[in-house]
């Protein structure tokens, strides 16, 4: 089944302790991407992978860390996580042609908590 | 600034009624607008897009309107259905081509 699949789903965890969530996808998409949703802000971009060994900020980027090591994950590292980052974090990914279209396929999300 | 943004926060339907959910963007230079739907405790899900050099596009059930007079962009859902109830996001793609701009959702609920 193509999906995405994000680790963990939720988490609560205190202020500094490092933590990362994991992303997954089996579909052989080039581009994947990290977005957080807040209420009544929507989902906004945290950064994003055109490919291997290639990532670019989005619009929130600050207290965040990604890699792109392979093709098929993109994690998310918190290194010193703040309650500010409390929120719901979606991965998504999509082939480069269709994210132009704006075709993205997204995981089913992790909600954290930072105490 | 906040470039796509939609009317109304909440939409409630009876089933079988048709729901329009509408949306407004500032950007001119938008090539494509989306509609993302988010079931309560999942991801936002793909339902369609439409180009900036067209007016309508239809899907299963689904039909999008593009004014770019007034920059108007509306999802129509006929025969609304229970599973239909969810947020409803439009989004475009003018930030960089390759990050997407999303609105804030319409919440639509659909009644027996």
């Amino acid at each position: 089944e193509a999906q995405v699949t994000q680790n963990p789903r939720y988490l609560i965890t205190v202020t500094g302790k490092k933590l990362t969530v994991t992303c997954s996808q089996n579909m052989n998409h080039e581009y994947m991407s990290w977005y957080r949703q807040d209420p009544g802000l929507g989902l906004r971009q945290i950064y994003y992978s055109m490919n291997v060994e290639v990532t670019d900020k989005g619009d929130v980027p600050e207290g965040y860390k990604v890699s792109r090591k392979e093709k098929r994950n993109f994690p998310l590292i918190l290194e010193s996580p703040s309650p500010n980052q409390t929120s719901l974090y979606f991965c998504a990914s999509s082939f480069l042609d269709r994210v132009i279209t704006g075709e993205l396929f997204f995981g089913e999300g992790s909600r954290l908590t930072v105490l | 600034g906040e470039s796509v943004g939609l009317h109304l926060p909440t939409l409630s339907v009876q089933e079988g009624d048709n729901s329009i959910i509408n949306c407004a963007y500032s950007n001119s230079a938008s090539d494509y607008f989306i509609w993302y739907k988010q079931e309560s405790g999942k991801g936002p899900q793909f339902i369609i897009d439409i180009r900036s050099n067209m007016d309508k596009r239809q899907g299963q059930r689904v039909t999008v309107l593009l004014n770019k007079t007034v920059k108007h962009l509306s999802l129509q859902i006929a025969a609304t259905q229970p599973g239909d109830s969810a947020v409803y996001f439009c989004a475009d793609n003018s930030n960089s081509g390759y990050a997407l701009n999303f609105g804030k959702g319409t919440s639509l609920l659909v009644t027996p």
